[in-house]
């Protein structure tokens, strides 16, 4: 696609629920990341694939934190058993080796 | 640790004035930044960037200075328009790894 696409927009889940949250980077690109943003806060870097490499894992918060990327493309975050403080927006970014870094819009994650 | 940050979280600007955005990096071997844009509810907008071995880059209504000796990087906007009213975050890179560590972000208003 053009740009890159996150789904979905708004996740509203329980405490103690899991969730995944989707991202689809822009074609050819090389390298993905997720951050998270907190409110009124700065991004917080979470984890880091590139190409067939073992992912950068050195910012996730806990193990409940998970991610996978198939085939060099979509990824998927997953949070088991939310908690409040997972609330936040997470974003989603895609790269051509050290160019074109693109963030998606987010997926806005409220954790009741 | 390191970490980039910013000197104003809120910058008042009068429309058609010029707009200064400040940062500092504490990373030395950082070689790569960027300066994004972030309008409510959506991603991070890539604005400018610069690389390790120039001081100056210029683009539309942008001008982004970087002096390494003191590990400063700014944001010049031109002309400030009203919708240049958003957060503005720079981010550094470096040569290591890829991923940005971004800094706390700066609010700009835009006053009529």
């Amino acid at each position: 696609g053009a740009g890159v696409s996150q789904s979905p927009s708004n996740k509203v889940t329980e405490k103690g629920k899991d969730v995944e949250l989707r991202c689809d980077p822009i074609s050819g690109h090389t390298a993905l990341y997720w951050y998270r943003q907190s409110l009124g806060q700065g991004l917080e870097f979470l984890i880091y694939f590139q190409g067939n490499s073992a992912p950068d894992k050195s910012g996730l918060p806990s193990d409940r934190f998970s991610a996978e990327r198939t085939g060099g493309s979509v990824s998927t975050l997953t949070i088991q058993r939310t908690q409040q403080e997972d609330s936040a927006v997470y974003l989603c970014a895609s790269s051509y080796a050290n160019y074109g870094y693109t963030f998606g819009s987010g997926t806005r994650l409220t954790v009741v | 640790g390191e970490s980039v940050g910013l000197h104003l979280p809120t910058l008042s600007v009068q429309e058609g004035d010029n707009s200064i955005i400040n940062c500092a990096y504490s990373n030395s071997a950082s070689d790569y930044f960027i300066w994004y844009k972030q309008e409510s509810g959506k991603g991070p907008q890539f604005i400018i960037d610069i690389r390790s071995n120039m001081d100056k880059r210029q683009g539309q209504r942008v001008t982004v200075l970087l002096n390494k000796t003191v590990k400063h990087l700014s944001l010049q906007i031109a002309a400030t328009q009203p919708g240049d009213s958003a957060v503005y975050f720079c981010a550094e890179n470096r040569a290591a790894g890829n991923k940005l560590t971004f800094g706390g972000g700066t609010r700009v208003l835009v006053k009529p």
